[in-house]
Parts: structure tokens; C-alpha cells; sequence
């Protein structure tokens, strides 16, 4: 159980344009979502949390206009990459998270495998 | 502010040997701690968690943590180490405020020689 899947695996695009990034959790419902971007040999560095049927909050220095969250139901969320740049190449990971703050395995993150992106 | 060290950068072990990797947190409360495990191009894979309760929790693949609440530490331990063991090991702290967010340490990177 848990297991939440992202959509694509890698993608390679053209400086310029936009990027969706798909996370699913497959069986359950997930009251929030979050999106990390992790760099070559470093750590995962929290972007934005998403909730269902609400806008995302999003991390200091985190451009919001950049990076489109979008959490439409309880088990899809998606990141928007507008415009991408080289620099947006990265691993982007979503989690998602069981239940309602407060509850103990509601506190369990459950990660997808990651998108890698590659702009040109 | 909340913060998580991850001493060891890299280790290095022989398979069978035993295995441990150092986690410190600062956390004014009681945290909630992760131990997750990386394989290369991956997502994170949840080892183990400590809510409340026993310190000592029992995770997947032969993995145990211990809390010390007086050292502020959550170690992560295997008495035998497996060659694919081989990954990068992060520890976690999720602390209350908003929704609950994870603040993962940098991580350690662990190889395994035969």
C-alpha cells in the first residue's frame, strides 16, 4: 500500500517551454501533496505544499509563477515548470501524505520515484 | 529554528560488517523522525519512523533506529550489511506548523565493498 507514482519518469525540452509534472498516490487518498526539488548529490529541498481544492503554499524563494501547483483531486497533483530554463534542470519528487495533521501515520510522507528534468 | 545533521557525508563498510549512521535534530518538541533510503535516480523509500513510544523501532530490510531524547539523536543501525544496502540514507524531522513539513538532513552515502 502507499505506493505513489509520477508521470514522466524524465523528460528533455526546449528552453522556453512548460513542463507538466504528474504525482498520483494510487490507493489512497492523499490530503496533501508536497514537491521537492533535489540537485546532484544533495539533499531534497521542500518547494511547495500542496492541499486539495486550495492554492499551494509555497517555500521562501520559490517562484510560484514558475512553478504551477495544481491539486484538483485527492490523488493527482500536478508541478508546472512555465518557461523552463537550464537552470530548472533538476529531480523533482512528490510525496504524498495519509489523513489529516495530527494523526501519527498521517504524518507519513510516501515519495514517488521522481521526475528528472533536462532543459536544453 | 528546526534542523537536521547528518554527520557522515559518505561511509564505507564491508558487507557483513555492521552499520551505523549518525542523525542529530533540533526540534524544540517532541519530533516525528524518518529514516528514508535512496537508490540512485529514485524516489525516497521510508525505512522506519519514531512517533512516541519504544525508542527502539524496528524498520524494513534488517534496519533499527534508536530515539535519545537527551542527545537529540536518531541513529540508524544493521548489524549485517547487505552489498545492496548500497544507497544514500536520509534522516528526517517533521515538526507541527502548517502542514506538517519534512526537514531532511543532507544525507549519507553509503558504499559497500565486498
Amino acid at each position: 500500500g502507499a505506493v505513489v507514482s509520477q508521470h514522466p519518469s524524465r523528460v528533455i525540452c526546449k528552453s522556453g517551454t512548460s513542463v507538466k509534472i504528474e504525482c498520483r498516490s494510487l490507493d489512497f487518498q492523499a490530503t496533501t501533496m508536497f514537491w521537492y526539488r533535489q540537485f546532484p548529490k544533495q539533499s531534497l529541498m521542500l518547494m511547495a505544499t500542496s492541499n486539495e481544492g486550495s492554492k499551494a503554499t509555497y517555500e521562501q524563494g520559490v517562484e510560484k509563477d514558475k512553478f504551477l501547483i495544481n491539486h484538483a483531486s485527492l490523488t493527482l497533483s500536478t508541478l508546472t515548470v512555465t518557461s523552463a530554463h537550464p537552470e530548472d534542470s533538476s529531480f523533482y519528487i512528490c510525496s504524498a501524505r495519509i489523513g489529516l495533521a495530527g494523526d501519527h501515520m498521517g504524518e507519513t510522507q510516501y515519495f514517488g520515484p521522481g521526475t528528472r528534468l533536462l532543459v536544453l | 529554528a528546526q534542523s537536521v545533521t547528518q554527520p557522515d557525508i559518505h561511509i564505507t563498510v564491508s558487507e557483513g560488517a555492521s552499520l551505523e549512521l549518525r542523525c542529530n535534530y533540533s526540534y524544540g518538541a517532541t519530533p516525528y523522525l524518518f529514516w528514508y533510503v535512496q537508490s540512485p535516480g529514485q524516489g525516497l523509500q521510508l525505512l522506519l519512523k519514531y512517533f512516541s513510544g519504544d525508542t527502539l523501532v524496528q524498520g524494513i530490510k534488517g534496519f533499527e533506529a534508536e530515539f535519545k531524547r537527551s542527545q537529540s539523536s536518531f541513529n540508524l543501525r544493521k548489524p549485517s550489511v547487505h552489498w545492496s544496502d548500497a544507497a544514500e540514507y536520509f534522516c528526517a524531522v517533521g515538526y507541527s506548523g502548517g502542514y506538517n513539513k519534512l526537514i531532511f538532513g543532507a544525507g549519507t552515502r553509503l558504499a559497500v565493498h565486498p
